[in-house]
C-alpha cells in the first residue's frame, strides 16, 4: 500500500504568491516523522522541514510551513513568497518509529512564474 | 551543501558490467542509505549502514551490494547492469535532530546503461 500520496503531480504559481502542496500518509504507528525535500533540476535532494507526530506546533522554518492536521493523515507543505528559485520537485517523505527508511511520494512539481 | 559526498557524478557502462558508487557521510554521521530515483519506480529504499553494520534493507536486487567502512564511507556495488538499473543513485546520512533522524542526501551518482 502507498504510505506517502501526493496527488498534485504538477503546480504553478505566481512569484511572491504562496503555494500548498498536498501529502496524505498512511501509519497504523503512533510515532512517525514527516519530511519535505526539494529537488530542483539539477538533481540534488535538499532537506526543508520536519514534523513530528507528537509536535503540537506545525513546524516552519524561513518561508516553509508544514500544515500538520494528524486526524486526517495529512501534512501540507505550503511556500510563502515564492521565488522563481522555488521551482522544483517536492517530494514529502514519512519515516515510522521502527523503520530507518524514508518512504518517498510521487512528488509535486512546482513552476513559479515571473 | 549537505556535507554528503558522491562520487562518481556521471556514470555511463553497458549492460553486463559491474560498477562502484561511493559515498562519503557528513563528519560524525554513522548511517548511511543509499536510495534509487528513478522514473518509474520513483525514489526506493535501497539499503543502510550503521557504523559499518547493515541495519535494514529494501527492495535491493541480489545483483547489488553494499558496504560500509570504518572510516564510514560506503560503496554500492551493482553488477551485471541491466537497461532497467539506469537511475539516478542517492546516499543519505542522517544526524539526531529534534528527536529525529533527518536524512541529508547526497549530490547523486547518475548511472546510465547502455
Amino acid at each position: 500500500a502507498q504510505k506517502i500520496t501526493q496527488t498534485q503531480p504538477g503546480m504553478f504559481v505566481q512569484e511572491k504568491e504562496a503555494v500548498t502542496l498536498d501529502c496524505t500518509y498512511d501509519t497504523s504507528d503512533q510515532s512517525y516523522g514527516l519530511f519535505w525535500y526539494k529537488q530542483p533540476s539539477s538533481g540534488e535532494m535538499i532537506f526543508l522541514i520536519y514534523q513530528g507526530s507528537y509536535d503540537e506546533q506545525n513546524a516552519t522554518e524561513g518561508r516553509y510551513s508544514l500544515n500538520f492536521q494528524k486526524a486526517r493523515k495529512s501534512a501540507n507543505l505550503v511556500i510563502s513568497a515564492s521565488q522563481l528559485g522555488d521551482s522544483a520537485m517536492y517530494f514529502c517523505a514519512m519515516r515510522e518509529v521502527e523503520d530507518y527508511k524514508l518512504s518517498f511520494g510521487a512528488g509535486t512539481t512546482v513552476t513559479v512564474r515571473a | 551543501d549537505s556535507g554528503v559526498t558522491q562520487t562518481p557524478k556521471h556514470l555511463i557502462t553497458a549492460t553486463g558490467q559491474r560498477v562502484t558508487l561511493r559515498c562519503s557521510p557528513r563528519s560524525g554521521d554513522l548511517s548511511v542509505y543509499w536510495y534509487q530515483q528513478s522514473l518509474d519506480q520513483g525514489l526506493q529504499f535501497l539499503i543502510q549502514y550503521y557504523n559499518g553494520e547493515e541495519r535494514a534493507k529494501g527492495n535491493i536486487l541480489e545483483r547489488f551490494s553494499a558496504q560500509q567502512f570504518p572510516d564510514l564511507h560506503s560503496e554500492l556495488n551493482l553488477s551485471s547492469l541491466e537497461l532497467g538499473d539506469s537511475a539516478l543513485y542517492f546516499c543519505a546520512s542522517s544526524v539526531v535532530t529534534g528527536g529525529t533522524d533527518t536524512q541529508y542526501f547526497g549530490p547523486g551518482t547518475r548511472l546510465t546503461v547502455l
